[in-house]
């Protein structure tokens, strides 16, 4: 089946470590999204991709880091200038082509601080 | 500037009983309309999407939202809800010309028995 794996699903940071998540899709879509949830707050973009080798920032980027060397594979990497790292992290993709066009998601990694 | 509104964070109701979670959005420009539910722990999942033509809208799980231009609204509702429907609800916007999806902050759907 099509989808989209996020991996791992829990996962923990020690102070000043980097920590990278993992999202993968075959789902043969262009375009890719990071999105940060916290409760009461909905979801927040941090970076999303519309082609290999090219993305943007998005609302809360600042702490954050991504590449897109694969169609399938879009890393998000949390520094340790990130300060406040717990939260629900969800990644998402859709074709693009037509902004109508829905998003599809993974099941999410939980990070939390050690 | 665009938004998106969701007055109700927490909406308790009892099975079988009727249900409807408002949406309402802020634009100057044409939108595309979604809804999502979460399960915890899960992603999201989309129950339905309103891009043009009739503004009543179908989806899954016997879902359906009404878009209504005039009042830049988009409503969620249920006949009879069952207590599976327990989840948290959100309203996303595509606004044109942006590649962006905006969300609301979700409305928590507690049904009891």
């Amino acid at each position: 089946d099509g989808g989209i794996t996020q991996s791992p699903k829990y996962l923990f940071r020690k102070e000043g470590q980097n920590v990278t998540l993992s999202c993968e899709q075959n789902l043969n879509h262009d375009a890719m999204y990071w999105y940060r949830q916290d409760p009461g707050q909905g979801l927040r973009l941090i970076y999303y991709s519309q082609i290999v080798n090219d993305f943007q920032k998005g609302d809360i980027a600042e702490g954050y880091s991504v590449s897109r060397e694969k169609k399938e594979s879009f890393p998000l990497t949390v520094t340790s200038a990130q300060k406040n790292p717990t939260a629900f992290y969800l990644c998402a993709s859709r074709t693009t082509g037509h902004l109508g066009q829905p998003q599809h998601f993974g099941d999410g990694t939980r990070l939390s601080i050690l | 500037a665009q938004s998106v509104t969701q007055l109700d964070s927490q909406v308790p109701v009892f099975e079988e009983a009727p249900v409807e979670l408002r949406c309402n959005y802020s634009s100057s420009v044409s939108v595309y309309l979604f809804w999502y539910v979460q399960y915890p722990n899960q992603g999201l999942q989309l129950l339905l999407k309103y891009l043009s033509g009739s503004t009543l809208v179908k989806g899954i799980n016997g879902f359906e939202a009404e878009f209504n231009k005039s009042q830049t609204s988009f409503h969620l509702r249920k006949p009879s809800v069952h207590i599976s429907d327990t989840a948290e609800y959100f309203c996303a916007v595509t606004f044109t010309g942006f590649q962006k999806l905006v969300f609301g902050t979700g409305t928590r759907l507690l049904v009891s028995p």
